[in-house]
């Protein structure tokens, strides 16, 4: 079954530290891994695309990680702002398919 | 470039009212469109996606429908709200070919409360 399980659910740092979001999958054959940041009440923003060759990508603060032999994935964040206060999402899509497996997201709060 | 638009942005309508909520993407030509529903501290559920116009699959049974009239509008629909179709619905684009490296791309989102 395909499935995509993202850890922590929810994680509280404080401004300018670093964090570290993770994504696990069992899609096969997968086919390219996106990270997506929602802010409350909004549509999800894509920050990173990631197909099997690539194994790391940076957006600015943010870097994205894949290990397609572990099916693993994490996204970096660097010196966090408030700003990046938001539900990041990881989105799997698998080869010959419309559809994309959608994790239930990490809620970060960034404090003061 | 490609833009997605979604309207309305919140909607609050009576039990056994009718809905539809609308979806228009610019800037490309045969998009795969989708209807996500997202309820509250939840994960995104995929209610409905189209491949082309007129054509419509459903993943999940519920109370809404839709349809593809155009190439690149997407509608979603109910005859009569329940209590239980309250949530945050996005509307979603990709590439109709080679979706690969492309982006998979959300509207702004409806809110919807039905009372």
């Amino acid at each position: 079954k395909n499935q995509v399980e993202q850890s922590p659910q929810s994680l509280i740092i404080l401004e300018g530290k670093n964090c570290t979001l993770q994504c696990n999958y069992t899609v096969s054959p997968f086919s390219n891994l996106r990270w997506y940041k929602q802010d409350t009440g909004r549509g999800p923003v894509s920050l990173t695309i990631m197909t099997f060759s690539e194994n790391t990508k940076s957006n600015g603060r943010y870097t994205a990680t894949l290990d397609a032999d572990t099916k693993q994935s994490s996204l970096h964040i660097t010196a966090s702002q408030l700003s990046d206060s938001a539900s990041y999402i990881c989105v799997v899509s698998a080869s010959g398919t419309y559809k994309y497996i959608f994790g239930t997201g990490t809620r970060l709060k960034v404090l003061a | 470039s490609q833009t997605i638009h979604q309207w309305p942005a919140t909607l609050v309508q009576p039990v056994g009212s009718p809905l539809s909520l609308e979806c228009t993407v610019e800037g490309t030509s045969n998009p795969n469109l989708y209807w996500y529903r997202q309820a509250a501290g939840r994960g995104l559920q995929l209610l409905f996606y189209s491949v082309g116009i007129g054509q419509i699959s459903s993943e999940v049974p519920q109370n809404l429908s839709a349809s593809r009239p155009q190439d690149r509008q997407f509608i979603l629909s109910s005859k009569k709200l329940l209590l239980s179709d309250s949530g945050f619905y996005l509307c979603a684009w990709s590439a109709g070919t080679g979706w690969g490296s492309y982006g998979y791309t959300f509207g702004s989102g409806t809110r919807l409360t039905v009372v």
